[in-house]
């Protein structure tokens, strides 16, 4: 399965805090993509980073992305109870058209 | 501009009963594709239309059907539903992807299905 993997699966901070979640994929990329899903909301798109990049930043968001790892990492600065949500990390399929997604990190941010 | 809008929202079926759901894409957009997602599988990919034309297919068993209208809007149908069919069912909209190079996709707020 190409499906990415996401680490941890859930994450507790305070308020003010910043948060940390890695993703690992598995084949070779053109791009990465992390997304928001609010309880059993539909996904939002955070952020996009392509594979000749190595860092790109977006407001409090920065990402990371390592090729030779096959591994990103979402750092989300200052955080604030409203970032309370679920976050994928997701990787085109190689030929075809559509995203395969990680298994997700839950974060909670208490206020 | 309108986002993407997927009807109905909620809805209850019973085991062998069939579904219809609908997408509506953002206005321009030519590419329609459908997730599942579950607590046990994680978002799974059904299959994406471009133009009318079904493009790529996850791995889900031919109960699990799809189509696309001139107009750009979607449906997808599962027959003889089963209970392990039960999830948020996701419709996500681009402007076009090249193979291997999927961009942004804007997806819906979800169909939430109940299979009793």
């Amino acid at each position: 399965s190409q499906q990415g993997e996401e680490d941890p699966q859930a994450l507790s901070i305070q308020e003010g805090e910043n948060a940390t979640m890695n993703c690992s994929y598995k084949t070779s990329i053109n791009n990465l993509q992390w997304y928001r899903q609010n309880s059993g909301r539909g996904l939002v798109h955070l952020i996009l980073i392509r594979s000749n990049e190595r860092e790109k930043h977006s407001g409090r968001l920065r990402v990371t992305l390592d090729t030779s790892k096959k591994s990103s990492s979402l750092l989300i600065t200052a955080s604030r109870a409203a970032d309370t949500a679920s976050y994928f990390c997701a990787t085109p399929s190689s030929g075809a058209n559509n995203l395969f997604f990680g298994t997700g990190t839950r974060l909670t941010v208490i206020p | 501009k309108a986002g993407v809008t997927q009807t109905p929202r909620y809805l209850i079926k019973t085991r062998g009963q069939q579904v219809t759901l609908s997408c509506s894409p953002i206005s321009g957009h030519r590419s329609v594709s459908w997730y599942q997602q579950t607590p046990g599988q994680g978002l799974q990919f059904l299959f994406e239309y471009f133009s009318e034309t079904q493009r790529n297919k996850g791995n889900f068993p031919g109960r699990f059907s799809g189509r696309q209208f001139s107009n750009s809007r979607s449906e997808m149908n599962v027959s003889t539903l089963e209970l392990g069919d039960s999830a948020l069912y996701l419709c996500a909209s681009s402007m076009s992807n090249p193979p291997g190079n999927t961009g942004e996709l804007f997806f819906g707020e979800g169909s939430r299905l109940t299979v009793l």
